[in-house]
């Protein structure tokens, strides 16, 4: 009964060539967010849906960049990966209302070669 | 600036001893706090919260938190660890930069609990 599913679990992609990650949910949340997780490092946020509205950290480069087609379905995109992108990407949900729990996938890691 | 510190990278504990992994915060206006748990190759879990009331917040699997405004701190504790809760745990701050409608967290780097049998 996964409730935050991310495809694929790994990733390899090469230096320069674009990679997209998927992310989808069954709970109907109004918020979808991406984090970029480096080894032993905290989960740093990159952007966030709430609904269709998007909002991007101040500090997110513009190499990375999202989709979210419908409710269930967010897209993180990263157009030409450096070997500096090689993290953990994890996609998580909540509610609309304040102070609600995340919501997370397991992440899919991603190799740069 | 808004931040979480996890002093300590990793915590070794004997099963069935008390265990507590500490976290300090730093936000203006009050503090929305929270702890997760990220077992190997699997997402963050939620385990609790404090959002207002009672300083000690009761959570999943037995685990606790005591929030303390004075010293800024919100301590994760188990009164009798398992070899089971070995995991890395986070503390994490909700943004209060973010809109009122959305849960963006600040997250510390992360404490590796080891119970040992």
């Amino acid at each position: 009964d996964a409730m935050v599913i991310q495809n694929p679990r790994y990733q390899v992609t090469q230096f320069g060539k674009p990679v997209t990650l998927s992310c989808s949910q069954t709970l109907n949340h109004n918020v979808m967010y991406w984090y970029q997780q480096k080894s032993s490092q905290a989960p740093k946020l990159l952007f966030h849906y709430y609904d269709k509205d998007f909002n991007n950290e101040a500090d997110t480069p513009d190499n990375f960049q999202s989709r979210r087609p419908n409710t269930s379905f967010c897209f993180l995109d990263i157009r030409s990966p450096g070997l500096g992108d090689a993290a953990m990407y994890l996609c998580a949900t909540s509610r609309g209302t304040p102070n609600e729990k995340l919501f997370f996938g397991s992440g899919t890691q991603l190799s740069v070669l | 600036a808004q931040s979480v510190a996890q002093p300590e990278d990793q915590v070794n504990v004997a099963e069935g001893n008390p265990l507590t992994v500490k976290c300090t915060y730093s936000v203006s206006g009050n503090p929305y706090l929270f702890w997760y748990v990220q077992y190997p190759n699997r997402g963050l879990q939620f385990l609790l919260k404090y959002i207002t009331g009672d300083n000690l917040v009761k959570g999943s699997y037995g685990f606790e938190a005591e929030f303390n405004k004075s010293q800024t701190s919100f301590h994760l504790k188990k009164p009798s660890a398992l070899v089971s809760d070995s995991a890395l745990y986070f503390c994490a701050v909700r943004d209060p930069r973010g809109g009122g409608a959305t849960n963006k967290l600040i997250f510390g780097t992360g404490t590796l609990l080891a119970v040992q049998p």
